[in-house]
């Protein structure tokens, strides 16, 4: 069993849906929790990150995490097509320097 | 501010030979690490480097090597290469002792024959 699960997708939504996007995870120790955005191709870009459990909002992103159950979730509000994309989840243990593990990723596609 | 950059974008190797990965941290940040992303999974932890020593060790073969420099750049070597190691291989730059986020850069993809 992997330590962060993520349903790979792809997940079709129409544009302006509101989009939700989990990961779960084994790992206890995980302490900081990103999310990344990786287009076709290219390297993933950082989106948002959380410490412990909680909520975080970024204009239409918004970041939970529910430590007791494990669970991260990202909304996506008013979804545009160039939000198509594939989103990684990633955690960490510690701070800065450490290594993350990442989910493998799930593929969002937004028809306009 | 110039973000992580790495060269070259493409490269094709047959099985055997050895290659290196070239990656320059955004500026201000000192700690570089390196992902093997195979197609249609996550990015996979190779190795940390920071004040240019290994500061942390995915589970990858000793072929996998790698330097940092003292303007903080980044190397990773890999020898004997073997058909499984094509992939996209990134480099993401942090700040030690701050904030967990990691930069990446937009990869080399290696391709093995």
């Amino acid at each position: 069993q992997k330590e962060v699960e993520q349903d790979p997708g792809p997940l079709s939504v129409p544009e302006g849906a509101i989009v939700s996007l989990n990961c779960t995870y084994s790992n206890s120790a995980f302490q900081y929790f990103m999310w990344y955005r990786q287009y076709s191709r290219k390297g993933p870009e950082l989106l948002m990150y959380t410490y412990s459990s909680g909520n975080k909002e970024d204009g239409r992103f918004t970041a939970q995490v529910d430590k007791s159950s494990k669970y991260i979730s990202l909304f996506i509000r008013d979804s545009q097509p160039s939000d198509s994309a594939t989103y990684l989840c990633a955690m960490s243990a510690g701070n800065a320097g450490n290594m993350l593990t990442f989910g493998g990723g799930t593929r969002l596609m937004v028809k306009p | 501010e110039t973000g992580v950059t790495q060269s070259p974008t493409h490269l094709i190797k047959t099985r055997g030979q050895q290659v290196t990965l070239r990656c320059s941290s955004q500026s201000g940040h000192n700690t570089v690490s390196w992902y093997q992303q195979a197609l249609g999974q996550g990015p996979q932890f190779i190795f940390q480097y920071y004040r240019e020593e290994e500061n942390g060790r995915g589970n990858f073969p000793p072929r996998f090597s790698g330097l940092q420099f003292p303007n903080y750049s980044s190397e990773l070597n890999v020898n004997a290469l073997e058909l499984d190691d094509s992939a996209l291989y990134l480099c993401a730059s942090s700040t030690s002792g701050t904030t967990p986020e990691q930069f990446f850069g937009p990869g080399t993809r290696l391709t093995v024959l």
